[in-house]
């Protein structure tokens, strides 16, 4: 998945914190998203956008904030985070008419 | 919302043609169809796209009937390296609304020697 990277991989945190999880990509597209993968739930949309400073709720956006303010950075933020988002969480990215690619994921376990 | 429906798991042998199905009944005028295979620890890659009829790849094929409620994921002559879960995607492409991209729960293919 060479051109989209997650930082970090893996985080435990405790319930109430907070963290911002980053999506870098160096493919100059315009379309950024951002998933969460549950066992046995496919992957679900949290937030995405179609162009910096652009940014829309997805599927399941409560809890998170994103921001868009750099083109290849798609920032996804938890403000006071909860054991219901203990996920694997995905980042894609696509050009125009051109299908999704997505990262490796960030691990993350809310304790 | 188009969502899809797909069989949970399948079972195959090694040099057989595997046919996966997903049903997306509601889908949209604009959807385009994307299929992606995910390996355990790892981001889903994308294997194929279209919009109607067929569509064939390196990889693999994709048949879309006419009344576009459902797509077929054609892989010929699997090998154990296939052994994984495959998820079929609607909506979302070339200028369509990006919120409603939704994935099914995918199908988990196992090859077996």
């Amino acid at each position: 998945n060479a051109g989209v990277t997650q930082t970090p991989k893996f985080r435990v945190l405790k319930t109430g914190q907070s963290m911002t999880l980053l999506c870098a990509q160096d493919m100059n597209h315009e379309y950024m998203y951002w998933y969460r993968q549950d066992p046995g739930m496919g992957l679900r949309l949290i937030h995405y956008s179609v162009g910096e400073g652009t940014t829309a709720k997805g599927e399941v956006p409560d809890g998170y904030n994103v921001s868009r303010l750099k083109k290849q950075n798609f920032l996804l933020g938890l403000e006071s985070a909860a054991p219901s988002q203990t996920s694997v969480y995905f980042c894609a990215v696509r050009g125009v008419n051109q299908p999704q690619h997505f990262g490796d994921g960030t691990r993350l376990s809310i304790l | 919302l188009a969502k899809t429906t797909q069989p949970i798991s399948m079972d195959s042998y090694e040099g057989q043609e595997v046919n996966i199905t997903c049903s997306h009944n509601n889908i949209a005028t604009n959807d385009y169809i994307t299929w992606y295979q995910q390996f355990p620890s790892q981001g889903p890659r994308f294997i194929i796209q279209g919009y109607k009829t067929k569509v064939t790849n390196e990889v693999a094929s994709l048949f879309i009937p006419a009344d576009r409620k459902s797509s077929t994921l054609s892989l010929p002559r699997v090998s154990l390296s296939d052994t994984a879960v495959y998820y079929c995607l609607v909506g979302g492409n070339y200028g369509g609304s990006q919120g409603n991209l939704i994935f099914g729960k995918g199908t988990k293919l196992s090859v077996k020697p």
